[in-house]
């Protein structure tokens, strides 16, 4: 079957790295997306992997193992805005996203 | 600068009873996709549509119909309302399915009583 592995909640404070992990199990694989969604909002584009390594958007970074089914979002400089649920999403061999619960990020001062 | 439009924002039904969302988009997208989210889960494809004309099922179709008579539009009907249908549902788009990102609207919260 297919899976996505994330973990539910992570605590961080202003100003630090936090990097948010997933691993997932798909039927194929045709690139990876991370979406942010604010509470009570729509989800929101991130990042898109389909080869390996790091790919870097200002603050925010996403990094790619297709060997080992394993992708992660790190967020430089987190600001209270950042408070959030990030949402791992492979794109399957049908070109379909399977849709990760999302990791709740919560900044504290 | 609208993007993807869902109407209602907000609606409460009786079980049994029938409605529709709708979802517009102005960005000329040719995939279209309506999702539910649940609490504690992940956005779930209830179906889609890959272009004018076109529809196919995700993976929770049962209870659903869709509609896309035009490009712009895609409509997601509920023929008889169940509590279990209960959710946040959202409308999406994209250019493309490979390396294109969706686009999502505000979502629907429906609550059925």
């Amino acid at each position: 079957g297919q899976n996505i592995d994330q973990p539910t909640e992570m605590t961080a404070t202003e100003g630090a790295i936090v990097q948010i992990n997933c691993t997932y199990q798909t039927s194929g694989f045709n690139g990876l997306f991370w979406y942010q969604q604010h509470a009570g909002e729509a989800p929101t584009f991130l990042s898109y992997n389909v080869l390996d390594g790091l790919e870097e958007k200002g603050r925010f970074s996403s990094f790619l193992s297709r060997s080992k089914g394993y992708s992660y979002l790190l967020l430089k400089e987190l600001q209270m805005k950042d408070s959030a649920s990030y949402l791992c999403a492979p794109l399957d061999s049908n070109y379909q996203l399977i849709w990760g619960a999302g990791t709740k990020l919560i900044i504290k001062p | 600068n609208a993007g993807v439009t869902q109407t209602p924002k907000f609606r409460v039904l009786k079980t049994g009873q029938s409605m529709t969302l709708l979802c517009a988009q102005d960005m000329n997208h040719e995939y279209m996709y309506w999702y539910r989210q649940d609490p504690g889960m992940g956005l779930r494809l209830i179906h889609y549509s890959v272009g004018e004309g076109t529809t196919a099922k995700g993976e929770v179709p049962d209870g659903y119909n869709v509609s896309r008579l035009k490009k712009q539009n895609f409509l997601l009907g509920l023929e008889s309302a169940a509590p279990s249908q209960t959710s946040v549902y959202f409308c999406a788009s994209s250019f493309g399915q490979e390396n294109q990102p969706q686009h999502f609207g505000d979502g629907t919260r429906l609550s059925i009583l």
